[in-house]
């Protein structure tokens, strides 16, 4: 998805439950997709990436679930924890492409004690 | 996994004046690097593609002759703000993709904030 320079969706939630961060992408032909984690005045960090020919792939309390035929991608972050607090942004890529990411909008995820 | 480190962090400068920003790969030959501008609550615009040994490769709406980009290494890439403006002032990150059969998995570095007063 295309940045449109809006504020940041937010969402909190409790400390242990689980939160689902959700994205829409805006180039049918992407065929590879990144999740970032950013915390305040760092750069991105990987957590964890699917290419079009899985519709789902699990990390470590991660897992991403990609919907090409609605082009919707979401982060499912089980057990969370302070440190997950952060913004969360999607990126969209082609594998065989010029390796440009674009950015979705973001979302800033605060975890409540 | 791999390192992309940027230097400053933080620079601070005045309008009209001239600031370097460096990207250097750390543990590995990055023909390609990527330079991003971050403004308050927004998402990460890709501003220019760095070449190494040749030209990079602006996006639509940035200036060229204003955000200079040069890719003189297989580890380093520089962006010269020229002339900078307090509507300069940004978060700018570089990103690179190590090579091998992840190679579209991008490494940010820590990005400069860059002040114009």
């Amino acid at each position: 998805g295309e940045s449109v320079g809006l504020h940041l969706p937010t969402l909190s939630v409790q400390e242990g439950d689980n939160s689902i961060i959700n994205c829409a992408y805006s180039n049918s032909a992407s065929d590879y997709f990144i999740w970032y984690k950013q915390e305040s005045g760092k750069g991105p960090q990987f957590i964890i990436d699917i290419r079009s020919n899985m519709d789902k792939r699990q990390g470590q309390r991660v897992t991403v679930l990609l919907n090409k035929t609605v082009k919707h991608l979401s982060l499912q972050i089980a057990a969370t924890q302070p440190g997950d607090s952060a913004v969360y942004f999607c990126a969209e890529n082609m594998v065989q492409g010029a390796q440009k990411l674009v950015f979705g909008q973001g979302t800033r995820l605060t975890i409540n004690p | 996994g791999a390192v992309v480190s940027q230097h400053p962090s933080r620079v601070i400068c005045k309008s009209g004046t001239s600031v370097k920003i460096e990207c250097r790969s750390l543990d590995f030959q990055a023909t390609t690097m990527f330079w991003y501008r971050q403004f308050p609550k927004q998402s990460l615009m890709l501003m220019a593609t760095s070449n190494e040994g040749s030209k990079a490769t602006y996006e639509q709406g940035v200036e060229k002759d204003k955000f200079l980009i040069n890719h003189a290494s297989l580890t380093l890439s520089t962006l010269t703000v020229t002339s900078a403006h307090p509507e300069d002032s940004s978060f700018y990150i570089c990103s690179s993709h190590p090579p091998g059969p992840s190679g579209t998995e991008a490494f940010f570095g820590q990005g400069t904030r860059l002040t114009v007063v």
